[in-house]
């Protein structure tokens, strides 16, 4: 059974710092492709960032890009979210989501974890 | 920055179609995809490559793009698939992962 966990959601004062893990089981995780997406309270998702299966290749949203830091690491099957000076806007529940990709068909978040809640506040 | 436009909401009574769109520059030339947010609950896939449903999902789940605009279709909506629903699709100038800003579809 596919399983991503994530955990290290919290209390956090602004200019704060958090890291987040996603625990992947169910599936060969060196394979995938994966993303981190939140979703503040009442509101819509919005993608944070992505790496590659390798971690050579990722990308940030313009609103966490050089305060969000994604990894890897394929020998324990776990990603990650390094987030510095946090703000209040960064309140959300945060979910990694994996693509699927193979010969030619490209998914991306064809599986979520169930998320964790960021609460950024003094 | 890309952005999908959706509808905050759609209402449609049980048996109905509902229709929801996702409207965006350029559609043509990427795919769309549809997740289904229940209350409480993590997304969804339901369509993916403008029109395919994955394994699982019901028959009634459609999906179109004409390139102006995409359409996820429910035919015959029921009362289960009250939920959030999201268009996604990827702004290729910068390799960004853009969702539409969501719609509440209500079965009543």
């Amino acid at each position: 059974e596919v399983q991503l966990v994530e955990s290290g959601g919290g209390l956090v004062q602004p200019g704060g710092s958090l890291r987040l893990s996603c625990a992947a089981s169910g599936f060969t995780f060196r394979s995938y492709e994966m993303n981190w997406v939140r979703q503040a309270p009442g509101k819509g998702l919005e993608w944070v960032s992505y790496i590659s299966t390798s971690g050579n290749i990722i990308y940030y949203a313009d609103s966490v890009k050089g305060r969000f830091t994604i990894s890897r690491d394929n020998a324990k099957n776990s990603l990650y979210l390094q987030m510095n000076s946090l703000r209040a806007e960064d309140t959300a529940v945060y979910y990694c989501a994996r693509d699927f990709s193979v010969r030619g068909v490209s998914i991306p978040f064809d599986f979520w974890g169930q998320g964790t809640l960021v609460t950024v506040s003094s | 920055s890309y952005e999908l436009t959706q509808p905050p909401s759609v209402s449609v009574s049980p048996g109905q179609t509902a229709r929801i769109t996702c409207s965006g520059d350029a559609l043509t030339e990427k795919y769309i995809y549809w997740y289904q947010q229940k209350s409480g609950q993590a997304p969804v896939l339901v369509i993916y490559e403008d029109s395919k449903r994955p394994s699982g999902i019901p028959e009634r789940f459609s999906g179109s793009n004409s390139g102006t605009m995409a359409t996820l279709s429910i035919s015959g909506a029921q009362v289960e698939d009250e939920a959030d629903y999201y268009c996604y699709s990827t702004d290729i100038s910068n390799n960004h992962k853009v969702f539409g800003g969501g719609t509440k579809l209500t079965v009543l």
